[in-house]
């Protein structure tokens, strides 16, 4: 079974500082994604970065970017300069072969002017 | 195609009576996911398909809930004799087929049993 922790239900950053968001996984897959959505107040789950199992590079977007440690099972999110628009309920995802996708319980994230 | 689209956004019930949801995917996907989203928590899995075939089913999923696609388009989410315990947000989400493809949600389909 697959299972997704996010142990920080909520965080706060000031605005153009920076914050990271922790997120562990377990699973016996050896083959898999992982996903960072956003789901800003009352609007609809939107992708913010994936990265694959299989590659060692972290992935990056912008102003977002992923620490991603297989070995521990760690998929921790970046977010430089924080925005105002930053302010959101953070999922953490795992997707098996199947494109199955399992969420942890996310991390509510306030940018603070 | 403006995304993925659910209906309706809102839904208050009395307890006992049946509901049901409607999901709208993005046209060209194969896969459509439903879960559900209690205050506080993550997206729980509850079915999902490929095109008309639903592939699996959760525990979570009573036998009160059914759900279909009949074409491989839209899909429907029935709660029969609906409870208390059934209120939450319903979330459609829709892919592509294969190891990493993004899922695209709705808004969500809020459910109250009153």
């Amino acid at each position: 079974a697959q299972t997704v922790t996010q142990s920080q239900p909520e965080m706060s950053v000031q605005e153009a500082e920076t914050v990271t968001l922790s997120c562990t996984y377990d699973t016996s897959e050896n083959n898999y994604y992982l996903f960072w959505y956003k789901q800003p107040p009352s609007r609809q789950m939107i992708l913010v970065i994936r990265q694959e199992a299989y590659k060692q590079q972290n992935a990056t977007e912008n102003r977002f970017s992923v620490n991603f440690q297989k070995a521990a099972k760690s998929f921790s999110l970046k977010i430089s300069d924080s925005q105002l628009g930053d302010t959101a309920m953070y999922f953490c995802a795992f997707a098996n072969t199947g494109n199955q996708f399992y969420f942890g319980t996310g991390t509510s994230l306030t940018v603070i002017p | 195609d403006t995304g993925v689209s659910q209906d309706p956004r809102h839904k208050i019930t009395k307890r006992g009576q049946n509901v049901t949801f409607r999901c709208d995917p993005i046209s060209e996907h194969n896969r459509l996911y439903w879960y559900r989203q209690t205050l506080g928590q993550g997206p729980e899995f509850l079915t999902y398909f490929q095109n008309e075939a639903q592939l699996e089913k959760s525990r979570l999923l009573s036998d009160r809930f059914s759900a279909e696609r009949p074409k491989g388009s839209f899909s429907t989410l029935e709660i029969q004799r609906t409870e208390q315990g059934d209120s939450a947000m319903y979330l459609c989400a829709s892919s592509l087929t294969g190891l990493g493809t993004e899922a695209f949600f709705g808004q969500g389909t809020r459910l109250t049993v009153v």
